[in-house]
C-alpha cells in the first residue's frame, strides 16, 4: 500500500533562517506531488505541484521554493524566513489519473519567531 | 475560475444522530471531481469521499454520503449515525480537468458531536 511520510512534525524558527521540509512516497511510483499551506482556521492554498522529477510549478509568489530531486522526494525550501510563513504545511499526492483523490502527509507546524 | 463554498462556520450534532454539512462549488468546467476531507485535532487530513461530475449516483462510503446536485452546483456531505469521533474540521474540495488533481478548498466547518 502507498504511504507519505512528512517530517518533522513541528518547527520553531528563527526570522531569516533556512528552512526544508522534506516528504517521501512509498509504494507508486511517477505520483503527482504538492505542497500545502493552512493558516490557522483556513482551508489549505496549494504552494507547489509537480507531475515529474524536476518539474515544479508555483501557485503562488511566495518567499519558498519547493524541488524533486527524485521521483517519490518532495523538498519545500526557503533561504530566509518570514513571520508570514508561520503556518502548517502538507504534503500530498496523487495518481495521474484525472479527479482522483489526493492524499496527506501528517504535517508540519510551521512557527517563525 | 473554480470556487469551493462552506457557509457554515461551526455545527453540533447530537450522537447518533445524522448531519448534512453544506457546499456548493462553481466551475465552468464539465469535467471535475468533489472531495470531502477531514481533520481531526491532530491536523492530517482524511480523504472520506470522492464524487464525479459524470457520476449519475450519489457516492456513499459507510456513514458518508454525498448528496450531489448538479443544477444547483451542490454537494453536501451527510453523515448518519454521527459519532463522538466524527468531531473535526470537514473541508469540501474540487479538481479539474486539466488540473493534474490540484484541489481547491472551502474554507471548511468545524462539526462538534455531542453525547
Amino acid at each position: 500500500s502507498q504511504t507519505i511520510h512528512q517530517w518533522p512534525a513541528t518547527l520553531v524558527q528563527p526570522v531569516g533562517s533556512p528552512l526544508s521540509l522534506e516528504c517521501t512516497v512509498e509504494g507508486t511510483s511517477n505520483p503527482n506531488l504538492y505542497w500545502y499551506r493552512q493558516a490557522a482556521g483556513r482551508g489549505l492554498q496549494l504552494l507547489f505541484y509537480s507531475v515529474g522529477i524536476g518539474q515544479i510549478s508555483s501557485e503562488v509568489p511566495q518567499n519558498l521554493s519547493a524541488s524533486r530531486p527524485q521521483d517519490r522526494q518532495f523538498i519545500l525550501s526557503s533561504k530566509k524566513l518570514l513571520l508570514s510563513d508561520s503556518g502548517f504545511y502538507l504534503c500530498a499526492w496523487s495518481g495521474v489519473t484525472m479527479n482522483t483523490e489526493a492524499f496527506f502527509g501528517q504535517g508540519t507546524r510551521l512557527t517563525v519567531v | 475560475a473554480q470556487k469551493i463554498t462552506q457557509t457554515q462556520p461551526g455545527m453540533f450534532v447530537q450522537e447518533k444522530e445524522a448531519v448534512t454539512l453544506d457546499c456548493t462549488y462553481d466551475t465552468s468546467d464539465p469535467s471535475y471531481g468533489l472531495f470531502w476531507y477531514k481533520q481531526p485535532s491532530s491536523g492530517e487530513m482524511i480523504f472520506l469521499i470522492y464524487q464525479g461530475s459524470y457520476d449519475q449516483q450519489n457516492a456513499t462510503e459507510g456513514r458518508y454520503s454525498l448528496n450531489f446536485q448538479k443544477a444547483r452546483k451542490s454537494a453536501n456531505l451527510v453523515i448518519s449515525a454521527s459519532q463522538l469521533g466524527d468531531s473535526a474540521m470537514y473541508f469540501c474540495a474540487m479538481s479539474f480537468s486539466g488540473g493534474y488533481n490540484k484541489l481547491i478548498f472551502g474554507a471548511g466547518t468545524r462539526l462538534a458531536v455531542h453525547p
